[in-house]
């Protein structure tokens, strides 16, 4: 199994643009979300997914449009890109909600807006 | 999600236990205790979780006490690939709610 994978590791943008950060999982998890980590800051909640065509915001959706149309993608889309948005995401997916259920993450793409 | 209070930093020597301790005093009887650790920048990597027993797999042990006010990870022979920061995180929902975490440096 590869587990949670994300593409691409690395990437820059300029203000004002947009792009999909794509996270796949081989595990047939129901679950999937998004978290940014920024110093200081631990994981934030961005959106997440209880299953296909089900999504739902976290702490800090503002900017960032996901979807899930298989179990195994959760894309998470920059709409207008702003330097507040550079930050490391990460995608990860487990087999429930509940505090029970441990989340696996992905390896993480490293954003910078400048 | 209840905060937890694990210390900066922590050194141990290569090939014995790594003890890493971390405080929760205001956790909630459905809330769970989890340990992640990042090395480098890459991914949080899932370590061990419990609620209120005991529990160990093939990479550690967490003991929680009686109270669940407070809970150990136990590395039992470190290794130089160890070195990494550690976060104690307690959660009832898909929110993780990293801390700073510790940051064990194994040394040879």
């Amino acid at each position: 199994n590869a587990g949670v994978t994300q593409t691409p590791k690395f990437q820059v943008l300029k203000t004002g643009q947009s792009m999909t950060l794509q996270c796949a999982q081989d595990m047939n998890h129901e679950y999937m979300s998004w978290y940014r980590q920024d110093p200081g800051m631990g994981l934030r909640l961005i959106h997440y997914s209880v299953g296909a065509g089900i999504t739902d915001q976290g702490e800090v959706p503002n900017g960032y449009n996901v979807s899930r149309s298989t179990t195994e993608d959760f894309p998470l889309r920059l709409l207008s890109a702003a330097p507040s948005q550079t930050s490391v995401y990460f995608c990860a997916s487990s087999d429930g909600l509940a505090g029970e259920y441990e989340q696996y993450f992905g390896p993480g793409t490293r954003l910078t807006v400048t | 999600d209840a905060k937890t209070t694990q210390p900066p930093s922590m050194d141990c020597a290569e090939g014995r236990a790594a003890n890493l301790p971390c405080n929760h005093s205001t956790i909630s009887g459905n809330e769970y205790v989890y340990w992640y650790r990042q090395i480098h920048s890459q991914g949080p990597q899932y370590i061990i979780h419990g609620l209120k027993n005991n529990e160990t797999n093939e990479m550690a042990s967490l003991i929680i006490t009686e109270d669940r006010k407070s809970s150990t990870l136990i590395l039992p022979h470190a290794t130089l690939r160890d070195t990494a920061v550690y976060y104690c995180i307690v959660r009832v929902w898909i929110d993780m709610r990293f801390g700073a975490g510790t940051r064990l440096t194994v040394k040879p």
